[in-house]
């Protein structure tokens, strides 16, 4: 059963700490998206990845917010230092090229307090 | 840049047939898509239109008509467990492959 894997499920976290949030595509995607989701904003596009390069991250914070993937099966969204604003449902996503659907991992769900 | 809109929530009863609409207006469009969200849980997709018409897949459908830059997504014979929130996305040429969501609309079914 294919699915995207993310991990922590759950953090909370002091304002000024890193938090690093982790997913594994399904294998044999080759697009990757991070998604940030607020009551306030809905779903909003932080920065997506084809074929491990990134392609675009301008609705990502750059001060703060870095997104990488070091190898095929892992993404990571690292935020630096953490704020209260940053209290929101992380979503990763990955699918093929083009014209079919993105599939959602569960999401992490960060409180920096 | 891309604008989509929906209403923010919608009620129905058990058995009814509920139309949700979305408009949206971006340069480069490239398909538009329904996702289904349960509370506290990820979005599933449920439907994907690219060219005119209607694309039926069981109890629910999606409509698109991209000269007025608007589809539905149309859910039959509702049941209780449809109560979700439901996601318009669509996918712009100038945003890549990346899928560019509405605020989605939460519908609440009663019995």
């Amino acid at each position: 059963d294919a699915r995207v894997t993310q991990t922590p499920r759950h953090k909370v976290t002091e304002m000024g700490q890193e938090v690093t949030m982790r997913c594994q595509p399904i294998l044999g995607h080759n697009t990757v998206f991070w998604y940030r989701q607020t009551m306030m904003q809905g779903l909003e596009l932080l920065a997506y990845f084809r074929n491990r390069a990134p392609l675009d991250d301008s609705g990502m914070p750059k001060d703060r917010f870095s997104a990488e993937m070091p190898d095929a099966t892992l993404a990571t969204l690292k935020i630096q230092p953490s704020e209260p604003r940053d209290s929101a449902v992380y979503f990763c996503a990955s699918g093929l090229e083009v014209n079919t659907e993105a599939f959602f991992g569960q999401g992490t769900r960060l409180t920096v307090v | 840049g891309q604008n989509i809109d929906q209403p923010t929530e919608m009620t129905a009863t058990e058995g009814a047939i509920v139309q949700i609409n979305c408009t949206y207006q971006t340069s480069g469009f490239n398909g538009l898509f329904w996702y289904q969200q349960h509370a506290g849980e990820a979005p599933t997709f449920l439907s994907y239109n690219v060219l005119d018409g209607l694309e039926e897949k069981g109890r629910f459908s999606s409509f698109l008509s991209r000269s007025k830059g608007y589809s539905y997504l149309l859910l039959k014979e509702l049941q209780m467990k449809d109560s979700a929130s439901y996601l318009c996305a669509v996918r712009d040429r100038q945003a890549g492959t990346a899928l560019i969501f509405g605020k989605g609309t939460t519908l609440s079914v009663s019995s």
